[in-house]
């Protein structure tokens, strides 16, 4: 089974805490691609950050990195020293290149920054 | 300028009234997603095309179909509206060699 799991419903994070968001992952495919996006209330589809199943070194985008752990099956996202801005929904993601490059969704995990 | 252009923002229909969103891309990507997205859920992957190939999900309802007609296009239909189709419709793109998937704004759809 393909699937991506995200078991945060919500957090509460202090500004300029770093947060961590879980994402576990399952599937037998050996060539994904594991995402993050970010949601917040206007609906558009940010994209934070890309992890290759190949990958040797964990991905980084400025503020971003994402904690990446083949052998547990986990792509858990860091977001250091959060802003106000970051409070959004956050949606981990993995496309699936031998699936015809398929792209599924975890739950989202609802993320608020407190001031 | 906008790469992932879906039309229109908002669309309302009536109950079992055939309804029709657009995609378009100029980002000659070869492939292209369609995903349902009801409040406060996750994106739910509908169908996409791998250039013409049509990639159907298991669990995706008979009633929404959909057309590429070349590369920079995607169109969904959906046939007969229930009051349970009222979601966010999200249209993506992507390639083989990118690390991303691009969305457009997304169509909400009402149905009355």
């Amino acid at each position: 089974a393909q699937k991506i799991t995200q078991t945060q419903p919500g957090m509460f994070v202090q500004e300029k805490e770093a947060v961590t968001l879980d994402c576990t992952y399952d599937t037998s495919d050996p060539s994904y691609g594991l995402f993050w996006y970010k949601q917040p209330s206007s609906g558009e589809m940010i994209f934070l950050i890309y992890q290759g199943s190949y990958d040797q070194q964990n991905a980084t985008e400025g503020r971003y990195s994402l904690n990446f752990q083949k052998a547990r099956k986990s792509a858990n996202l860091v977001i250091s020293a959060s802003q106000l801005g970051d409070s959004a929904m956050y949606f981990c993601a993995m496309r699936l290149y031998s699936s015809a490059s398929k792209i599924i969704f975890g739950s989202g995990t609802r993320l608020s920054i407190r001031p | 300028d906008a790469m992932v252009i879906q039309n229109p923002r908002y669309q309302v229909t009536q109950f079992g009234k055939p309804v029709t969103l657009s995609c378009s891309q100029t980002l000659n990507h070869n492939v292209m997603y369609w995903y349902q997205q009801k409040s406060s859920q996750a994106p739910k992957l509908l169908f996409h095309y791998y250039d013409k190939d049509f990639n159907n999900e298991a669990d995706t309802p008979d009633n929404f179909q959909s057309r590429r007609p070349n590369t920079s296009f995607c169109f969904l239909d959906i046939r007969s509206p229930g009051l349970g189709d009222a979601a966010m419709y999200l249209c993506a793109t992507s390639r083989v060699g990118i690390t991303e998937a691009f969305f457009g704004q997304g169509t909400r759809l009402t149905v009355v």
